[in-house]
């Protein structure tokens, strides 16, 4: 079975900082899916960014970006120019290519201060 | 991206009792999965819930505790039957968002549920 683990329970940012959130996931698959998402106090799921397995290339979206190391099975997230909005707990999120459920980690609750 | 509207958003129940949480989607999808989240906690998944066959639950959790009904691609309940307190948790409902090759989970807003 997959595992997913997020080994900072909390983190804090200075506003307009950067920011890095860890996740390594244990899986024997080649095909699969990898998410960070993104609960802030209003309990709102969403996603932030996706990773395919099979690209090399790191996904981006705005000011969110990920380090995908497919041998060592990491991925982590990390936030530039940081805002108040980020503050919330954030999930990372593994899902195979061929099941539509994910296992989910234990969340990093980030804290942004001004 | 698919909109999921979810039912009710809390509830505070009396122990024995039953309530159904209802996720209406805004587009067809094949399967939608529901989970729970203790606050401030990780999300474990309860069912897969699949239009025209039975759900598949995962391990620790039976049909007879969490029935759910899947009538057609773009609804789904899920009953808490004969709660306990600590059945008090957040439940979620989701589903694989396709749009633009968007291959991550859209999530319903949630349901608080506190039983008492």
């Amino acid at each position: 079975a997959q595992t997913v683990t997020q080994s900072q329970p909390e983190m804090s940012v200075q506003e307009a900082e950067t920011v890095t959130l860890s996740c390594t996931y244990d899986t024997s698959e080649s095909d699969y899916y990898l998410f960070w998402y993104k609960q802030p106090p209003s309990r709102q799921m969403i996603l932030v960014i996706r990773q395919e397995a099979y690209k090399q290339q790191n996904a981006t979206e705005n000011r969110f970006s990920v380090n995908f190391q497919k041998a060592a099975k990491s991925f982590s997230l990390k936030i530039s120019d940081s805002q108040l909005g980020d503050a919330a707990m954030y999930f990372c999120a593994y899902r195979s290519a061929n099941a539509g459920k994910s296992t989910f980690g234990d969340g990093t609750t980030l804290t942004v201060k001004p | 991206s698919a909109v999921i509207s979810q039912k009710p958003s809390r509830d505070i129940c009396q122990r024995g009792t039953s309530l159904t949480i209802q996720c209406q989607v805004d587009s067809q999808v094949t399967m939608m999965f529901w989970y729970r989240q203790q606050p401030g906690q990780s999300l474990t998944l309860i069912a897969t819930a699949n239009q025209g066959s039975e759900a598949t639950y995962e391990s620790g959790f039976v049909i007879d505790k969490f029935p759910i009904s899947r009538p057609n691609l773009t609804f789904s309940t899920l009953t808490v039957s004969n709660m306990s307190p600590e059945d008090s948790s957040i439940y979620l409902c989701s589903v694989v968002d396709r749009t633009r090759g968007n291959y991550g989970y859209t999530f319903g807003s949630g349901t608080r549920l506190t039983v008492v």
